[in-house]
């Protein structure tokens, strides 16, 4: 499954709200869809899995949505340390894939 | 808490072999598996393949397969990732990644720190 994400980067002030599209070129299995946040020199960290599930410790600005081929993560209201690459992820079957990433930046 | 923690830096020699270890703490190895993702400088996230020690069962990714080896060793709880024929194109941060072996829904929870492989000529 080859992942498409976009915007390539999302250019935002804090407060604001983001949204983050990912686009499967088929059906991801049991929407097993997964969002990833990295910050240069670390890391990625899971912040949902399922399409929709935040992960442990996840802020609950943080959300997720979607089915099928079609999926989002929506940040409401931007905080500071917020502002990262991020990776939606199908890991139905395998082989796993990662789309190529959002950056946002300020 | 549990925790992935993996070898250190290593520089290399084109065509020669790296071996990178990821060792498991504060959860239970064996009803978890370990999968390996590679990223190179400015590029986005690669997955390379996986292991799943209860099972004893190994996937790599297409792009890997013949040049990549995973193990692991159930008594340390302590996976691996060796690579051979080295190449520049192989310089990259590596992270193992745990994934429930049941709750498969939950994905890649857990990632170790990376460790970084510079390959040069």
């Amino acid at each position: 499954i080859v992942l498409t994400q976009s915007p390539g980067t999302l250019s935002l002030s804090p407060g604001e709200r983001a949204t983050l599209s990912c686009r499967a070129s088929q059906s991801v299995a049991s929407n097993y869809l997964a969002w990833y946040q990295q910050k240069p020199g670390q890391a990625p960290r899971l912040l949902i899995y399922g399409a929709s599930n935040r992960a442990t410790g996840i802020p609950d600005r943080f959300s997720g949505s979607g089915s099928g081929t079609d999926f989002t993560l929506t940040i409401s209201g931007l905080e500071p340390e917020d502002f990262a690459m991020y990776y939606c992820q199908n890991y139905g079957y395998t082989p796993f894939t990662f789309g190529p990433g959002t950056k946002v930046d300020i | 808490q549990a925790q992935l923690v993996q070898s250190g830096a290593e520089v290399k020699k084109s065509g020669s072999s790296v071996k990178v270890s990821c060792k498991a703490s504060g959860g239970t190895f064996r009803s978890h598996i370990i999968n390996w993702v590679r990223q190179a400088p400015g590029q986005g996230l690669e997955w390379m393949g996986r292991i799943i020690p209860v099972f004893d069962t190994i996937h790599y990714a297409q792009n890997f397969q013949g040049r990549v080896t995973f193990t692991a060793d159930k008594d340390t709880d302590t996976a691996y990732m060796e690579m051979t024929g080295l190449t520049s194109d192989d310089t990259a941060v590596y992270y193992c990644a745990r994934h429930d072996v049941v709750a498969t829904i939950l994905a890649f929870d857990v990632w170790g720190q990376g460790t970084l492989v510079a390959v040069s000529s």
